[in-house]
């Protein structure tokens, strides 16, 4: 049973610390996203790649996060340093886009992040 | 830039019976995709039901189908018989038919199955 897997499951770290996420997407999917959520933005996404090269990162700030896919199997969000603002849920999904035709996106189940 | 818009942040049926959850979206493409995606309790997000704008056919998977009109740029999802299990945050999302694949999702619904 292909599932994206997240780690960790929760985080509680301390203002300042640098954060890291980890994420598998399903093997053969070639685009990655990452999502952030909140009560009050909602579904924001921060990032995507496809084939690992990032195409979208505009929902993301620049100064603090920093997203990456070393290989096929993993995709990484950085955060540095981390701010009470940043705790939220933050969900990694994957989706195979072949040619002009798109299939759903899988998501991962979620990384709650509690900065103090 | 495509914008989707769920109109009612929350609501709420009993058991067995039907409900409607709205959506409407922007959009000057022609070819793209929508979906209905559930977040129980548990935050996992779970696809219901899936639309390609260029089938005129309405959706349907079980217990669950859409109303799409394309014309109007609605997209309404009916659960019928619903259950308590139905009991999550339901989201509306467009994703346009290009190379980019970009999803736009709605704010959400919650949607509460009463006993």
């Amino acid at each position: 049973d292909a599932r994206v897997t997240q780690t960790p499951r929760h985080k509680v770290t301390e203002m300042g610390q640098e954060v890291t996420m980890r994420c598998q997407p399903i093997l053969g999917h070639n685009t990655v996203f990452w999502y952030r959520q909140t009560m009050m933005q909602g579904l924001e996404l921060l990032a995507y790649f496809r084939n690992r090269a990032p195409l979208d990162d505009s929902g993301m700030p620049k100064d603090r996060f920093s997203a990456e896919m070393p290989d096929a199997t993993l995709a990484t969000l950085k955060i540095q340093p981390s701010e009470p603002r940043d705790s939220a849920v933050y969900f990694c999904a994957s989706g195979q886009l072949a040619g002009l035709s798109y299939n759903e996106q899988f998501f991962g189940p979620g990384t709650r992040l509690t900065v103090l | 830039a495509q914008t989707v818009t769920q109109s009612q942040p929350e609501m709420s049926v009993q058991e067995a019976e039907t409900v409607t959850l709205s959506c409407t979206y922007d959009t000057s493409e022609n070819n793209y995709y929508l979906f209905w995606y559930k977040q129980p309790p548990s935050r996992q997000m779970i696809l219901v039901i899936r639309q390609e704008a260029y089938k005129q056919q309405n959706a349907t998977e079980n217990r669950f189908s859409v109303n799409f009109q394309k014309a109007a740029k609605s997209f309404s999802l009916k659960i019928s018989d619903s259950q308590l299990g139905d009991t999550a945050m339901y989201f509306c999302a467009f994703t346009p038919n290009t190379n980019a694949g970009k999803s736009t999702f709605g704010d959400g619904t919650t949607l509460t199955v009463k006993p």
